[in-house]
């Protein structure tokens, strides 16, 4: 079957680092995506990893290791504005129409 | 440009009546494609379309048919509701659907079946 495991709560403060892995297990492995949806809103795309080793966009990094079906999506000085669910999604054809999510992540930033 | 959008924003049906979603994108993406999200769970991809004329089974496609005439629209059917089918519907398009491409979401339709 296909599954992306991804914690359910994660809880941090301002300007702190926070980490939000995604381990995955699915037929076919093209890449490797995040996206970010604030309550009630549309999902937003952050980062996609093809290859190995670190992305970074700003405040938010992503990271990848294909060996050990394993990612994460890395946010650094949290801001309150950061408070929303985060996404992994699993690539699994050449085309991207095969797109698989995980359940998601809510992140709340605290003063 | 006003991206992708959806109507209805919210919608109530009794069980057995049918009805069309609408999504409609400007962007000249060739491909698009239909979510449904329940709470607590990620989002499973219903129906979606490579291009014009072209359409394909997701993960969550029974009760549920799409189309494809244009570019610009792709609108869901419900054929017959159910209780099931109470979510929140995104559409989404992307330039070429490749891996890795950024997917746009429309601002969702939350769909309530009695």
């Amino acid at each position: 079957g296909q599954s992306l495991e991804q914690p359910s709560e994660v809880t941090a403060v301002e300007g702190a680092i926070v980490q939000i892995n995604c381990t995955y297990q699915t037929s076919g492995f093209y890449g490797l995506s995040w996206y970010q949806q604030h309550d009630g809103g549309a999902p937003t795309f952050l980062s996609y990893n093809a290859l190995d080793g670190l992305e970074e966009t700003g405040r938010f990094s992503s990271f990848l290791s294909r060996s050990d079906s394993y990612g994460y999506l890395l946010l650094q000085e949290l801001q309150m504005k950061d408070s929303a669910s985060y996404f992994c999604a699993v690539s699994r054809n050449q085309a991207g129409t095969a797109l698989i999510f995980g359940k998601g992540t809510t992140l709340s930033v605290s003063s | 440009n006003a991206g992708v959008t959806q109507t209805p924003k919210f919608q109530v049906l009794k069980t057995g009546q049918s009805m069309t979603l609408q999504c409609a994108q400007d962007m000249n993406h060739e491909y698009m494609s239909w979510y449904r999200q329940d709470p607590g769970m990620g989002l499973r991809l219903i129906h979606y379309s490579v291009g014009a004329g072209i359409t394909d089974q997701g993960e969550v496609p029974n009760g549920y048919n799409v189309s494809r005439s244009t570019t610009e629209d792709f609108p869901l059917r419900l054929l017959s509701a159910a209780p099931s089918q109470t979510s929140v519907y995104f559409c989404a398009s992307s330039f070429s659907g490749g891996t890795g491409d950024e997917q746009f979401f429309g601002p969702g339709t939350r769909l309530t079946v009695l």
